[in-house]
């Protein structure tokens, strides 16, 4: 079956922390992974993609993502953490349509 | 680049009138467009998938007579939400997908909010 797993509904870190935020998919072919994220009452922004290549890929807003296969897996990091980035955040797999995880709601302490 | 913009981004209705929402790619050719409907707290349900030129592909228990979607050029796709009530209060997002080949990514609209009273 082919989906998209995020463990944690809701995440607190404090500011200038760094941050992971995990994300686990299914699928029998090769994947194609994205990141979003979505500040409230607005739509999705791409933060970065893995289509292949090298497995560490680099977004905007200074995130991180590692593509992981032998653990199915495709986390998103941060070094440290700003009370901006507090939103919630999407991690997809495209199978020919994008299949979400149930999304990861990120709080900043200040 | 690759900016969606959706119009308009929010509306309030009465029972039994219907609405339209549009979906524009503003600086890209989109062959593919989606429609997906957020309820609060949680993740995207996609409802249909528009090609340019084609009819839309709707996803299992979304009603096609009532959620008309037209994807009349390469840059623009309209939801008509038919005979609306309250229970299709929620939040619309679409998103475009470009032609180029192997890019595969889908840039997404703001979102409309859609209250019927």
């Amino acid at each position: 079956a082919q989906s998209v797993t995020q463990p944690d509904i809701h995440i607190t870190v404090s500011e200038g922390a760094s941050l992971e935020l995990r994300c686990n998919y299914s699928y029998g072919a090769t994947p194609y992974l994205f990141w979003y994220v979505q500040s409230p009452g607005q739509g999705l922004q791409l933060l970065l993609k893995y289509f292949s290549g090298d497995t560490l890929v680099q977004g905007i807003k200074g995130f991180e993502a590692e593509f992981k296969r032998s653990q199915s897996s495709f986390n998103l990091r941060k070094p440290s953490v700003h009370w901006s980035d507090a939103a919630e955040y999407f991690c997809a797999l495209n199978t020919g349509k994008l299949i979400f995880g149930q999304g990861t709601t990120l709080q900043v302490k200040p | 680049g690759a900016v969606v913009s959706q119009h308009p981004s929010w509306v309030i209705c009465k029972s039994g009138t219907s609405v339209k929402i549009e979906c524009r790619s503003l600086d890209f050719q989109a062959t593919t467009m989606f429609w997906y409907r957020q309820f609060p707290k949680q993740s995207l349900m996609l409802m249909a998938t528009s090609n340019e030129g084609s009819k839309a592909t709707y996803e299992q228990g979304v009603e096609k007579d009532k959620f008309l979607i037209n994807h009349a050029s390469l840059t623009l796709s309209t939801l008509t939400v038919t005979s609306a009530h309250p229970e299709d209060s929620s939040f619309y997002i679409c998103s475009a997908r470009g032609v180029e080949a192997h890019t595969d990514t889908q840039y997404f609209g703001p979102g409309t909010r859609l209250t019927v009273l």
